[in-house]
């Protein structure tokens, strides 16, 4: 069974701080996604990457698959972006069935 | 499109009674999920369906049934609640495609949410 383990747990910055949250797995998987979940709300998913790095806007994602371990990096936080940001990895079934780390909650004040 | 959706909302159950959760997509996905998150735990898989008419188990099936009767729906039952099925349940979807390397997925996409509650 994959460990997915997340750090921070939880974060706070100020508005326009580059934030940092890191994901590392146990075994090799297919795929890393990362998930964004407002407080109260639904679940979206920003990434699902297996190598290299994506970019979506402010958000970047990486991941070092030798070292079983990926980051999503927020540049020029909002506060917006107080979220709950999740990692999850898939398996190699095929029918990308995923192992999530527990999340970290950001939080950006102005 | 909805995208994905579920019903209901929310739900309060007493010990012993029994429910039906729905999921329901409209984008032809092949793939659906039933997870629960608890406070201070990860998403976890409770049963996945790959097609129409299959099912399988995830990491926390005990106490759960589902059926996939018609591709766009995902129905998860619950027979006998307990407390401990007191959570926030997710469904998900999403595609695939075969390729010569074998099958390759892609991201889910997540309902709404239905909160239970049992007492």
């Amino acid at each position: 069974k994959n460990e997915v383990e997340q750090s921070p747990q939880n974060l706070t910055a100020q508005e326009g701080e580059f934030i940092t949250i890191n994901c590392s797995y146990s075994v090799g998987i297919s795929a890393l996604h990362w998930l964004q979940q407002h407080p109260g709300g639904g679940i979206v998913s920003l990434f699902m990457l297996s190598s290299g790095k994506k970019k979506h806007g402010r958000l970047i994602a990486t991941i070092n698959i030798q070292e079983k371990h990926s980051s999503l990096h927020i540049t020029a936080s909002h506060p917006r972006d107080s979220a709950v940001y999740i990692c999850a990895a898939g398996d190699h079934s095929g029918y990308s069935t995923l192992t999530f780390g527990k999340g970290t909650m950001l939080l950006v004040s102005p | 499109n909805a995208g994905v959706t579920q019903t209901p909302k929310f739900r309060v159950l007493k010990t012993g009674q029994s429910m039906t959760l729905l999921c329901a997509q409209d984008m032809n996905h092949e793939y659906m999920y039933w997870y629960r998150q608890d406070p201070g735990m990860g998403l976890r898989l409770i049963h996945y369906s790959v097609g129409e008419g299959t099912t399988a188990k995830g990491e926390v099936p005990d106490g759960y049934n589902v059926s996939r009767l018609k591709k766009q729906n995902f129905l998860l039952g619950l027979e006998s609640a307990a407390p401990s099925q007191t959570s926030v349940y997710f469904c998900a979807s999403s595609y695939s495609t075969s390729t010569s390397g074998g099958l390759l997925s892609y991201e889910q996409y997540f309902g709404p949410g239905t909160r239970l509650t049992v007492t």
